[in-house]
């Protein structure tokens, strides 16, 4: 694809449902990001992948939080137990380069509605 | 943990007036700084990369600098908009600040 794509676009979710969500980067991109940006903020960092390997997990918040990347193209963030405060949009970023500092590209983004 | 900082939070300013936004981090401006523009409800636009070795990069409009010795960005937009009205963001080594967020009155 031309960009990288997020879905679902909008998730909502009762307390205590698991939820998933995938990240398509852009194709041949070693490097996949995930952050979560609450309203008014900037994103906050929670996962990193090159290639199938998840490098650097530092930003999950909780062990209810689980990505994985098993083919090193698609991702997806696992949220089990969703809590009101997991309530945000979830981005996605895909770059060319290895590790930090080359030029990401983000997907639209998944909100997501803890109710 | 990387501290980023954007001042102003949010400006106004009206069509035609230069902008000047402004980025602090606390590193050693080793890796490169990534500008990005964000509208309502959207992903994240890459506008420029400046890489760690460099001093300014421009694309259009929009020009950057980067001061290693102080930790500094800024971003200059010339002759503002009103399509230039989002939220700006930049970002350092996985760390992002708040953002400034920017209204061009026609």
């Amino acid at each position: 694809g031309a960009g990288v794509s997020q879905s679902p676009r909008y998730k909502v979710a009762k307390r205590g449902q698991d939820v998933a969500l995938r990240c398509d980067p852009i194709s041949g991109h070693v490097s996949l990001f995930w952050y979560q940006q609450a309203l008014g903020q900037g994103p906050e960092f929670l996962t990193y992948f090159q290639n199938e390997a998840q490098l650097d997990k530092s930003g999950l918040p909780s062990d209810r939080f689980f990505a994985e990347r098993p083919e090193g193209s698609v991702s997806t963030l696992k949220i089990q137990r969703t809590q009101q405060e997991d309530s945000a949009v979830y981005l996605c970023a895909s770059s060319d380069g290895r590790r930090y500092g080359y030029e990401q590209y983000f997907g639209p983004g998944t909100r997501l509605t803890v109710t | 943990k990387q501290e980023v900082t954007q001042i102003p939070a949010a400006l106004s300013v009206p069509e035609g007036e230069n902008l000047v936004l402004n980025c602090s981090f606390t590193d050693s401006a080793i890796y490169n700084l990534q500008w990005f523009r964000q509208d309502p409800g959207k992903g994240l636009t890459s506008l420029l990369l400046i890489q760690s070795s460099q001093r300014e990069q421009t694309s259009g409009r929009l020009n950057a600098s980067l001061d290693k010795s102080s930790g500094r960005s800024t971003l200059y937009i010339a002759a503002s908009q009103p399509g230039d009205s989002a939220t700006y963001l930049c970002a350092y080594k996985l760390s992002f600040g708040a953002g400034t967020t920017v209204t061009v009155r026609a």
